[in-house]
């Protein structure tokens, strides 16, 4: 189990915006930067947000992220189909003194 | 770039060892990670080492995990220890700037581990 929650899927057809949660504690995402990685099929992971709302130069704007308390979420608006992957939150964790991820989520471009 | 490698399949209860090299950049003054995934599940850092050999390992895998550097190699290396069905996973390296806080900005191409009889 992570320590960090997200939805297992969500899903949308192109154009749409979807939301990604990641939920967390006070020694996580209450206190440090969250990370989204996002991961093709049989791909290694890559950074589309960080610092809990940064976009790496490269990664389209159609990608934001926020973070407020213990929680984080990861937006896709209009939706295209090579958005279709795997979306994973990171952060550190003070009181376990390492990085945490989450379990993470699966969308579908329908 | 970095680049793992290592055996594909493990014996339950021996040592899981590979071995990550990175090539085009400089090895001091960043982070060296190992992360891995398992078959239908997210994410799990493994554990950290830096060019002076401070390390970090996740607290569930502790009892378990070395991380080890060789600067003149431009490597480090991971060994698990007394593995088991559940340390099946592809096994990625990964760079970062400090230990806490900053971000994963590369990644190797990631090798599938199999453990099994």
């Amino acid at each position: 189990q992570s320590v960090l929650t997200q939805p297992p899927s969500v899903s949308g057809t192109p154009g749409q915006r979807v939301t990604i949660s990641c939920s967390g504690g006070r020694s996580n995402i209450g206190l440090n930067y969250v990370y989204w990685y996002q991961q093709l099929p049989g791909k290694a992971p890559k950074v589309v947000i960080s610092t809990n709302d940064q976009r790496p130069s490269g990664v389209p704007d159609r990608f934001s992220g926020s973070s407020s308390g213990t929680s984080a979420s990861l937006a896709i608006s209009g939706l295209r189909s090579e958005d279709e992957a795997d979306y994973h939150c990171a952060v550190w964790d003070d009181r376990l003194t390492g990085w945490v991820f989450g379990g993470g989520t699966k969308l579908t471009v329908l | 770039q970095l680049q793992e490698s290592g055996p594909g399949l493990v014996k339950p209860s021996e040592t899981l060892s590979l071995t990550c090299t990175i090539s085009g950049g400089s090895f001091s003054t960043f982070y060296w990670s190992w992360i891995r995934r398992p078959p239908g599940k997210g994410l799990e850092w493994i554990g950290y080492i830096n060019a002076t050999g401070r390390t970090i390992y996740n607290p569930s895998l502790r009892s378990r995990v070395m991380i080890s550097v060789d600067t003149s190699r431009n490597q480090f290396s991971l060994k698990l220890s007394s593995v088991a069905a559940a340390d099946t996973a592809i096994y990625y390296c990964a760079k970062h700037n400090y230990g806490g806080n900053s971000v994963f900005d590369h990644w190797g191409q990631g090798t599938p581990v199999t453990v099994s009889s």
